[in-house]
């Protein structure tokens, strides 16, 4: 399997910082990943995809860069609702793979 | 309007079989996959598996395989995760996702469905 490691695990930030999160994966997977938000009690939220690729509706402070092994999310100027916990997943290869997780919490 | 509708919490005890659903609607059904993740109290996201109503095609985590099976009944769009003998340790949170061709991310959830097993 493909192992996605995030780091950090969590940060402390306060709104209108910049905030970048790190994802590696285990071994080559082009531009096949993917980032969603997750708040407490709800379902992940699809944020970015094919590592670059905004969902539609998802506003432009989010942004993802990266191919091969090495991937980023990038949120500019931190907003009160961007508070959560954020994933990234590989869907190069079957399993498909999560990061553990980068939780962003107010500083 | 896409949308996954997941069953309703459940709570049940070791040993008791269990099968939950994800009901689909606003898209074609049978030429999407609909995958399955556990998230457990406090923990991240696992990917359990995927299945492929068109032909019933299946792939599954090697950790769960053998532990659930997934399954779909297309003329009513629905996606199911089944236990035959649920223990404590399938307590979790279980969301469906759909993904929508081969090389994709889940852009859609379900809301997810809470699994307790306690004695």
């Amino acid at each position: 399997d493909i192992q996605m490691t995030q780091s950090p695990s969590s940060l402390s930030a306060s709104v209108g910082d910049s905030v970048t999160i790190t994802c590696r994966a285990s071994q080559g997977i082009s531009s096949w990943l993917a980032w969603y938000q997750q708040k407490p009690g709800k379902a992940p939220k699809s944020l970015i995809y094919a590592a670059s690729s905004l969902q539609s509706g998802v506003p432009s402070r989010f942004s993802g860069s990266g191919s091969g092994t090495e991937f980023t999310l990038t949120i500019s100027s931190l907003q009160p609702e961007d508070f959560a916990t954020y994933y990234c997943q590989q869907y190069d290869t079957y399993p498909r793979t999560f990061g553990g997780g980068t939780k962003v919490e107010i500083k | 309007e896409v949308q996954l509708v997941q069953s309703g919490a459940e709570v049940k005890k070791p040993g008791e079989p269990l099968k939950i659903s994800c009901k689909a609607s606003g898209y074609n059904f049978a030429n999407n996959w609909i995958g399955w993740v556990r998230q457990m109290p406090g923990e991240g996201l696992e990917w359990m598996g995927i299945i492929y109503p068109g032909d019933s095609d299946t792939r599954y985590n090697p950790s769960f395989q053998g532990q659930v099976t997934i399954s779909a009944d297309r003329s009513i769009t629905t996606a199911y995760l089944q236990w035959t003998s649920l223990k404590a340790s399938d307590t979790a949170m279980y969301f469906c996702a759909r993904q929508f061709g081969d090389y994709s991310d889940f852009d859609y959830w379900g809301q997810g469905t809470l699994v307790t097993v306690s004695s």
